[in-house]
């Protein structure tokens, strides 16, 4: 089974540290992504890599940044938290199955609370 | 970029038939459709996927019509473990400039 970890899943963080959530995937899998998740918003994409060292922004990527320095692991770094990041931030990780959509692998999860 | 919209919420009863529709009105010629599953507390998984006509595996139906404007996730016989969030993702494969693009997810409540 395909599995995709996260370094926490409850974090608590104060306004302006410096933030970093790990994902590691245990699949050999070429693309990983960072969501999160709010009530009524559903999931929201930050960044995607589909390689190492390859990042790009997906929908909401103000406020944060990415390294993809190994194949198994993706980082997402708030350079400066802020209460508006307080949220559910979900990592996946999918295979590259030609044309066919990739499907995506989901970690379990880390609840950041910013105060 | 296919944007997706779904029902915010629908109720059921154990064993009927659910039916969730996503509409993307501007889905492009290379993407999918694909639908996942998320309970409470755990990322979302992957339920069923589609590009056109009819797909079915042991778990769900996914009816596309012909203009691929919107697609009908269909969960027969429900019971109270469905009780889920739906999401439906439209896109391509995952490659630089392609994004994907997941709904706002549809809650779905099956009641005894």
């Amino acid at each position: 089974d395909v599995k995709v970890t996260q370094s926490s899943r409850y974090l608590v963080k104060r306004t302006g540290e410096k933030v970093f959530l790990e994902c590691v995937q245990d699949m050999d899998h070429e693309n990983m992504f960072w969501y999160r998740q709010d009530p009524g918003l559903g999931l929201r994409l930050i960044y995607f890599s589909y390689d190492v060292k390859m990042k790009e922004k997906g929908d909401i990527p103000e406020g944060y940044s990415v390294s993809r320095e190994k194949k198994e692991r993706f980082s997402l770094i708030l350079e400066s938290a802020s209460t508006n990041q307080t949220s559910m931030y979900l990592c996946a990780s999918s295979n590259k199955l030609g044309p066919v959509t990739d499907t995506q692998y989901f970690g379990p999860g880390t609840r950041l609370t910013v105060l | 970029l296919a944007k997706t919209t779904q029902p915010i919420s629908m109720d059921s009863y154990e064993g009927q038939e659910v039916n969730i529709t996503c509409s993307h009105n501007n889905i492009a010629t290379n993407d999918y459709i694909t639908w996942y599953q998320q309970f409470p507390s755990q990322g979302p998984r992957f339920i069923i996927q589609g590009y056109k006509t009819k797909v079915t595996n042991e778990v769900a139906s996914l009816f596309i019509p012909a203009d691929r404007k919107s697609s009908t996730l269909s969960l027969p016989r429900v019971s109270l473990s469905d009780t889920a969030v739906y999401y439906c993702l439209v896109g391509d494969i995952v490659a630089a400039g392609n994004k994907l693009t997941f709904g706002g997810g549809t809650r779905v409540l099956v009641k005894p």
